[in-house]
């Protein structure tokens, strides 16, 4: 077992194009987050998933922002019509709801500009 | 909502002295989770420590040791004989028992070990 993996580590992308992340938590782990972080800011929660189920999302996801994990297992993070805000670092995290005292564990995040 | 303040933007240490990062929280709950992550410049975020709020027992991990005081909701981080490779970003971060079990994270203190 890697760890959580992301997929892309940086993508450089036009405004107003999409643009889509992939994260592959660690093996077996039901609980997939997504955040985000901008330069000199902590991680800021995006959303989350149990197994396949997304079941909270922040007021930060707007509309342009959807997330999805079918199976329960890999999870993608698609941005439309990207802004230059959205210029950031998208994180992605795991953890086991009962097991291994319910540590989260981060990916390497996948970076993105916005030009 | 919790809340996670790090007062302290940067700090600095000479290599094998002792540092001492801070942390303040705000929570209406009585059991919850804190951590301390590290996020060096690879950017990969990395758990250097947890605390139960049920435990009063302060959590240490080698050169890593916490000091919790629950009544006063702060939550500190020292790092004793530091090592240039603890040059990084410092996160403290809260986590409810229940629910999505986001983390909730302070704007961080960016360590830096002179030799």
């Amino acid at each position: 077992d890697t760890g959580v993996s992301q997929d892309p580590r940086h993508k450089i992308t036009k405004r107003g194009q999409n643009v889509t992340f992939r994260c592959d938590p660690i093996s077996e782990h039901n609980r997939l987050y997504w955040y985000r972080q901008t330069l000199g800011q902590g991680p800021e929660f995006l959303t989350y998933f149990q197994n396949e189920a997304q079941l909270e999302k922040s007021r930060l996801l707007s509309d342009r922002f959807s997330a999805e994990r079918p199976k329960g297992s890999f999870s993608t993070l698609e941005i439309q019509r990207t802004e230059q805000g959205d210029s950031a670092m998208y994180l992605c995290a795991s953890s086991h709801r009962d097991r291994g005292r319910n540590t989260i564990y981060f990916g390497e995040g996948s970076w993105l500009t916005v030009v | 909502a919790q809340t996670v303040t790090q007062s302290q933007p940067e700090m600095s240490v000479q290599e094998a002295e002792t540092v001492t990062l801070s942390c303040t929280y705000d929570t209406s709950e009585s059991d919850y989770y804190l951590f301390w992550y590290k996020q060096p410049p690879s950017r990969q975020m990395i758990l250097v420590i947890r605390q139960e709020a049920y435990k009063q027992q302060n959590a240490t991990e080698n050169r890593f040791s916490v000091n919790f005081q629950k009544a006063a909701k702060s939550f500190s981080l020292k790092i004793s004989d530091s090592q240039l490779g603890d040059a990084a970003m410092y996160f403290c971060a809260y986590t409810e028992i229940q629910g999505a079990q986001k983390l909730v994270f302070g704007q961080g203190t960016r360590l830096t070990i002179n030799p």
